[in-house]
């Protein structure tokens, strides 16, 4: 399956601060990755889908002014989670949509805003 | 509406066999994912069926039934390291997107 890297995979800040947030396909290209945030013992639940190229989509709910998304390449995207709270604490997953639809997920990265 | 629903928890025994199930509401399937989460780590790719039938791949097994919105996962010669939870996904056409369920949570005791 194909191969995607998170970085950083735990990030601690002040409440206030902005966490930047890395997600690459290290042997795949794809126009068209994922961003998952997955609160303890929940579900993932979808936040975003990024396209190449052109504006991230975003789910109901989610602000597009505080998580925002950038697609610059085939194989990087990026979160950066603005002006952050203790309630954005989670852990944030990417994905990538490689062959038959199947998405391949990013190892996660747990972010905790004190 | 878009749901899906999958038992909480299910406990099971090292070596035996235990089946995961899958009911799902979706528009625009197009096709059924099951993922491994170990606590902490991201999902890891299981299998995936699109056709009504069995998917056999080593010690694990998917079927789907489209006509009824059902899968199950069937994990057989169950191992210690089983002991994660699986999560079941929908996979929307067009879209692309995954609906998940809220993932079963397997304890696999010796």
């Amino acid at each position: 399956g194909a191969v995607v890297s998170q970085h950083p995979s735990r990030v601690i800040c002040k409440s206030g601060t902005s966490v930047k947030i890395e997600c690459r396909s290290l042997d795949f290209q794809a126009t068209t990755m994922f961003w998952y945030r997955q609160f303890p013992k929940q579900s993932l639940m979808l936040m975003a889908t990024s396209n190449e190229g052109s504006k991230a989509t975003y789910e109901q709910g989610v602000e597009k002014d505080k998580f925002l998304i950038n697609h610059a390449s085939l194989t990087l995207s990026t979160l950066t989670v603005t002006s952050a709270h203790p309630e954005d604490s989670s852990f944030y997953i990417c994905s990538y949509r490689a062959y038959q639809e199947t998405q391949y997920f990013g190892p996660g990265t747990r972010l905790l805003v004190l | 509406g878009q749901n899906i629903d999958q038992p909480t928890e299910m406990t099971a025994t090292e070596g035996a066999i235990v089946q995961i199930n899958c009911t799902y509401q979706t528009s625009g399937f197009n096709g059924l994912f099951w993922y491994q989460q170990h606590a902490g780590e991201a999902p890891t790719f299981l299998s995936y069926n699109v056709l009504d039938g069995l998917e056999e791949k080593g010690r694990f097994s998917s079927f789907l039934s489209r006509s009824k919105g059902y899968s199950y996962l069937l994990l057989k010669e169950l191992q210690m390291k089983d002991s994660a939870s699986y999560l079941c996904a929908a996979s929307n056409s067009g879209t692309y997107k995954y609906i998940f369920g809220t993932g079963t949570r397997l304890k696999v005791l010796a």
